[in-house]
């Protein structure tokens, strides 16, 4: 069974500086990553996600995520973070055979400081 | 409509009672998934059901919770005999069906037990 692991419940930026967030993945085999947001009062949207080919991958609002086998992990990050962009972000893994049944992280809460 | 639809948006109930919450998955979807959020913690997977496959019950946190889904379409969660620690927020989402297919979610029911 998959597993995924958000090591950080929340991180502070300043607005214009940039964003990491780590994501550390278990799984047997690749998986299928993604990222989602949870922004104030919003639904679970999609940033990006990556099945295979370049590691590096680009979402929407200006986010990107590369996957290392290496680390197992999925880090997303942002070159210049805006204050809109303050929200709870959630890493997943999807399983690429059985059940493939998608498995979040706890997710890391963004605070954006002006 | 073209999204995930959840009823009702908002539930309070008094402890002991039963109470039922209602997914609407987009159109053509074969899976529909389950996740509880509590404040403060990430997305809890409750149940994954996949077209006509046994659905996947091994999140439900215990024997009051059930899940079930007619006509591969609309899918029901029942809690019997509600304590305060099922306060929550209930969240159904939707996918085409493979590891890959990213979820589309609803905007959840919030519970909340008296």
């Amino acid at each position: 069974a998959q597993s995924v692991t958000q090591p950080d419940i929340h991180i502070t930026v300043s607005e214009g500086a940039s964003l990491e967030l780590r994501c550390n993945y278990s799984y047997g085999a690749t998986p299928y990553l993604f990222w989602y947001v949870q922004s104030p009062g919003q639904g679970l949207q999609l940033l990006l996600k990556y099945f295979s080919g370049d590691t590096l991958v680009q979402g929407i609002k200006g986010f990107e995520a590369e996957f290392k086998r290496s680390q197992s992990s999925f880090n997303l990050r942002k070159p210049s973070v805006h204050w809109s962009d303050a929200a709870e972000y959630f890493c997943a893994v999807g399983a690429r055979g059985g059940g493939f049944k998608t498995i979040f992280g706890a997710g890391t809460r963004l605070f954006v400081k002006a | 409509g073209a999204g995930v639809s959840q009823s009702p948006s908002n539930k309070v109930t008094e402890k002991g009672k039963d109470v039922e919450l209602r997914c609407d998955p987009i159109s053509g979807h074969t899976a529909l998934y389950w996740y509880r959020q509590s404040l403060g913690q990430g997305l809890e997977f409750l149940i994954y059901f996949q077209g006509n496959s046994a659905p996947d019950k091994s999140g439900l946190p215990s024997d009051r919770f059930s899940a079930e889904r007619t006509g591969g379409s609309v899918s029901t969660l029942t809690i019997q005999r509600t304590q305060q620690e099922d306060s929550a927020v209930y969240l159904c989402a939707s996918s085409l069906g493979a590891g890959d297919s990213p979820l589309h979610f609803g905007n959840g029911t919030r519970l909340t037990v008296t």
